[in-house]
């Protein structure tokens, strides 16, 4: 079956413009997670949903961060007045269930976002 | 400190050679772990869940030292295909958030 798949692949922005990323998570996957991975770093927990809750949304960076999910699947994670510290590659994962981490985390490719 | 640490590597390994690499955790609290496989420029993969007891899926073996409070990843019998990044992971919190490691980046050569 179709694996995550986010868009758009790339996304080159200017200092300051909103973007908004999207994900699609597996079909019937109830819980899906957003990370951020900078150059040469390890992934960092931004939010993950439980159908369409967000228990913790702590791991945003700043409040400029935000993000949705609607009916339970399709997910947006909207960064306004994006700064050249956004630059990174933010990915998707979902999985089957939520069970204290112990399900298998399946990602997207990811959205490089360049913040010029 | 960093709440998952990894050896950043690279550790270069001969083909059919043995490695084997840890990653320490700060949280004794912690309750799964997981080691991730990334290929460069790739979103990353489940290689396989550790338990308490050790475990092992092919030429991969996977150790947990809950009283050292690190992890470990033994790879038998080197592939040119292991080249990769391995990120450590490990659950924290009681719902689960995950947290993952730097990566510890592997070179099998020829």
């Amino acid at each position: 079956g179709a694996g995550v798949s986010q868009s758009p692949s790339n996304k080159v922005t200017e200092k300051g413009k909103d973007v908004e990323l999207r994900c699609d998570p597996i079909s019937g996957h109830t819980a899906l997670y957003w990370y951020r991975q900078s150059l040469g770093q390890g992934l960092e927990f931004l939010i993950y949903f439980q159908g369409n809750s967000a228990p913790d949304k702590s791991g945003l960076p700043s409040d400029r961060f935000s993000a949705e999910r609607t009916g339970g699947s399709v997910s947006t994670l909207t960064i306004q007045r994006t700064q050249q510290e956004d630059s990174a590659v933010y990915l998707c994962a979902s999985s089957l269930a939520w069970t204290g981490g112990k399900e298998t985390q399946y990602f997207g490719p990811g959205t490089r976002l360049l913040v010029l | 400190r960093k709440e998952v640490e990894q050896d950043p590597g690279p550790f270069n390994v001969p083909e059919g050679a043995t490695v084997a690499f840890n990653c320490t955790y700060s949280n004794s609290a912690s309750q799964s772990f997981f080691w991730y496989r990334q290929d460069c420029r790739k979103e990353p993969k489940l290689l396989m869940s550790v338990y308490s007891s050790g475990n092992e899926d092919g030429r991969f073996t996977a150790q947990l030292n809950r009283a050292s409070q690190y992890i470990s990843l033994l790879i038998r019998d080197s592939k040119l295909s292991d080249s990769a990044t391995y990120l450590c992971v490990v659950n924290f919190d009681s719902w689960g958030k995950l947290q993952f490691g730097a990566g510890t980046q592997v070179v099998v050569t020829p």
